[in-house]
């Protein structure tokens, strides 16, 4: 059985760019989250979604929206990129009340 | 709202050594608790996680947990360190519902195996 799946691994990006990143959940999951690791602030929610609707959102500024389709693949975009966006961003699957199953993450470097 | 704290940023321990993170938290409902381990560069992977029943609970690799309800600990332990657990470990909480509203982690422990 695949684990989550992040796409990109790494990636470079200019202050004031936009940038979007994807998640594929393990097959038969619908709930996918979505978390940001930095050496200061730790591990961090952001949005967790369930059947394509936003169930939760953590405190992070609106330039951070996610999104996610029927088939329970999942995006999120950050725009007007700043410097302290330089994060891990890790993605979560889990089926129903269970535990989180992890992507190996996607590295955004600002620039 | 929840939170957990992990008792040192830093752990160092011999191989072959018992092993000990320590994990508290503070939960307003029953608490979902686990256990997480990071390898440089990689996601995280589960490692034991406590729901409901048994207090202590075994996870992968050798590692254990406590859940403690009186002292709101969720303590980790392995008998015996290898150098292969030298990794950064992360517990975490959920206001039950396993996490539908999102888990919030600790600051995390990076453990140290000596040879």
């Amino acid at each position: 059985k695949a684990g989550v799946t992040q796409t990109p691994r790494y990636l470079i990006k200019t202050r004031g760019q936009q940038v979007t990143l994807s998640c594929s959940p393990i097959s038969g999951h619908r709930s996918v989250s979505w978390y940001q690791q930095t050496p200061g602030q730790g591990l961090q929610f952001l949005f967790e979604y369930f059947s394509e609707t936003q169930r939760n959102k953590g405190n992070f500024p609106g330039r951070f929206s996610g999104r996610q389709f029927s088939n329970s693949r999942s995006e999120m975009n950050v725009s007007t990129l700043e410097l302290g966006d330089s994060a891990l961003y890790l993605c979560a699957s889990r089926a129903g009340e269970t535990e989180a199953f992890f992507g190996q993450g996607t590295r955004l470097t600002v620039v | 709202a929840q939170s957990v704290t992990q008792l040192g940023s830093h752990v160092s321990v011999s191989e072959g050594a018992l092993v000990l993170l320590r994990c508290n938290y503070s939960s307003s409902v029953p608490p979902y608790l686990f256990w997480y381990v990071q390898y440089p560069n990689q996601g995280l992977q589960l490692l034991l996680k406590y729901t409901t029943g048994a207090t202590l609970v075994k996870g992968i690799n050798g590692f254990e947990a406590e859940f403690k309800k009186s002292e709101t600990s969720f303590h980790l332990t392995k008998p015996s360190a290898h150098m292969s657990d030298a990794a950064e470990y992360f517990c975490a909480v959920s206001a039950g519902r396993g996490g539908a509203d999102g888990l919030t982690f600790g600051k995390g422990t990076h453990l140290i195996i000596q040879p």
